[in-house]
C-alpha cells in the first residue's frame, strides 16, 4: 500500500538551532515530492517540487533533498516566524493528479 | 502570481441551510480540487476538475456538489450538512496537461461551521 509519513510528528528548536524534517515513502512509481509549509487556519504555502533522486533545492532558511526513499527538509538558523506544520506530499504514476499527503510535522521555533 | 482566491472566508451554517464556496484562479490553470481538512489532519482530496471536467470524485457523499463554470473559477454547493461535516475547505489549482507541472497552488480556505 502507497504511504507517506513524516518524522518527527512534532520537534521545538530554538532560534538558530539548525534541524532536518523527515519524509519517507512507498509508493509505486513517484512523479514528485512537494513540500508544503501551513500556518494555522490558513491553507498550505507550497515550498519545493523534487522530482527524481539526487535533486537540492533551497529557498532562504530551507533546503529541501530527494533520495529513492525519503526527503529531508533542512532549516538551518531557524526564525520564530519559521514555526508552522510542514506537510510533504507525492504525485504516484498513473494515479493522476491525487496527492498522497504526509501527516505534517509541526514545528515551533523558540525565541 | 501563483494566488488562489476563497469566498467566503468563514461560514457558519445550520444543517437545513443551502450555501455555497467559491474558489477563483487567474493562473491560467486547468486542474482545479477541492480539500477537506480536519483540525491536526493533512487535507483529504474531495473533487478534481481538469479541463471543467469532473474527474475525480473522491467517495464523497452527496450533500457536497461541486461545479465548475468556467477555467477560472469552481464552486462547492452545500446542502443538510452534518456537524461532522465542519472544517477548513481548501481549494487548489495545477497547470495539468502536457508539459505542466504537477505543483498544487492552494487558497487561504473557508472555515465552515455546521451547527
Amino acid at each position: 500500500e502507497d504511504q507517506v509519513t513524516q518524522s518527527p510528528e512534532a520537534l521545538r528548536l530554538q532560534e538558530g538551532e539548525s534541524s532536518s524534517l523527515n519524509c519517507s515513502y512507498t509508493v509505486s512509481g513517484l512523479r514528485g515530492l512537494f513540500w508544503y509549509r501551513q500556518d494555522p487556519g490558513k491553507g498550505p504555502e507550497f515550498l519545493f517540487t523534487l522530482y527524481s533522486a539526487g535533486e537540492e533545492k533551497e529557498k532562504e532558511r530551507l533546503k529541501a533533498t530527494l533520495t529513492k526513499k525519503e526527503s529531508f527538509l533542512h532549516i538551518t538558523a531557524p526564525k520564530p516566524e519559521d514555526s508552522a506544520t510542514y506537510l510533504c506530499a507525492v504525485l504516484r504514476d498513473n494515479y493522476g493528479q491525487n496527492f498522497v499527503f504526509g501527516p505534517g510535522t509541526r514545528l515551533s521555533v523558540l525565541p | 502570481d501563483t494566488e488562489v482566491t476563497q469566498t467566503p472566508k468563514h461560514l457558519v451554517m445550520g444543517m437545513t441551510n443551502k450555501k455555497s464556496l467559491k474558489c477563483e484562479q487567474h493562473m491560467g490553470h486547468r486542474a482545479m480540487y477541492w480539500y477537506k481538512q480536519k483540525a491536526k489532519k493533512p487535507p483529504e482530496l474531495m473533487f478534481v476538475y481538469s479541463y471543467e471536467k469532473l474527474s475525480i470524485n473522491e467517495s464523497v457523499p452527496s450533500r457536497f456538489s461541486p461545479e465548475c463554470p468556467n477555467s477560472s473559477l469552481l464552486n462547492l454547493h452545500l446542502h443538510a450538512l452534518q456537524p461532522e461535516d465542519s472544517a477548513l475547505y481548501l481549494c487548489a489549482s495545477s497547470q495539468d496537461g502536457p508539459g505542466g507541472t504537477d505543483t498544487q497552488y492552494f487558497g487561504p480556505g473557508t472555515r465552515l461551521t455546521v451547527l
